[in-house]
């Protein structure tokens, strides 16, 4: 069974400071993960996907995330927080056959100015 | 690209009236479908999964169904809405990209 352990449900950074989101993951076949960002009342839109090609992994809006195999994470991280990053932020794996689609349980990014 | 539909919006109803909420999928054919509730503070639980017309399965047992009577329509009802079934519901599509989603709806059982 695939599943998905966020690391801290609230993250807090100031403006311009790194953003680390924690993502660890369980499958027991390759997966794909995924990182979404949910603004306030509005549905999840996809960040960035690993779909066993690169490691590293660019998304938009300068996010980025790293697949560790051997740490089975997948942490997402943007050098310089901008005031529009906050929002909650899902990390979500699914098997190939796309039957399974698993999210975390979110963590919500604040950013201070 | 995939363009996922989701309404109303928004809907208010009392405990103990019936549900349907829709979703339709633009610009692709044949996909896994998905519905989740989103309570605050606990994530997003995955109620129903369809990869095809008339195909469903239940992730927990709960007040309600799910159902597909064509390719690219997934339908979520209830036969008598509970206030625990109160939340913020999303459709999404899984392709080999991603997982789209709807904007959702927001519901409040009173």
């Amino acid at each position: 069974a695939q599943s998905v352990t966020q690391l801290g449900s609230h993250v807090s950074v100031s403006e311009g400071a790194l953003v680390l989101l924690r993502c660890n993951y369980s499958s027991s076949v390759p997966p794909y993960l995924f990182w979404y960002v949910q603004y306030p009342n509005q549905g999840l839109q996809l960040l960035l996907k690993y779909t066993s090609a690169a490691t590293l992994v660019k998304g938009i809006n300068g996010f980025e995330a790293e697949f560790k195999k051997s740490e089975t994470s997948f942490h997402l991280t943007k050098p310089s927080a901008h005031m529009s990053d906050a929002a909650e932020y899902f990390c979500a794996v699914t098997n190939q056959a796309g039957t399974a689609l698993i999210f975390g349980k979110g963590t919500t990014l604040s950013v201070s100015s | 690209s995939q363009t996922i539909h989701q309404w109303p919006a928004t809907l208010v109803q009392p405990v103990g009236s019936p549900l349907s909420l829709e979703c339709t999928v633009e610009g692709t054919s044949n996909p896994n479908l998905y519905w989740y509730r989103q309570a605050a503070g606990r994530g997003l639980q995955l109620l129903f999964y369809s990869v095809g017309i008339g195909q469903i399965s239940s992730e927990v047992p709960q007040n309600l169904s799910a159902s597909r009577p064509q390719d690219r329509q997934f339908i979520l009802s209830s036969k008598k809405l509970l206030l625990s079934d109160s939340g913020f519901y999303l459709c999404a599509c899984l392709t080999g990209i991603g997982a789209f989603f709807g904007q959702g709806t927001r519901l409040t059982v009173v």
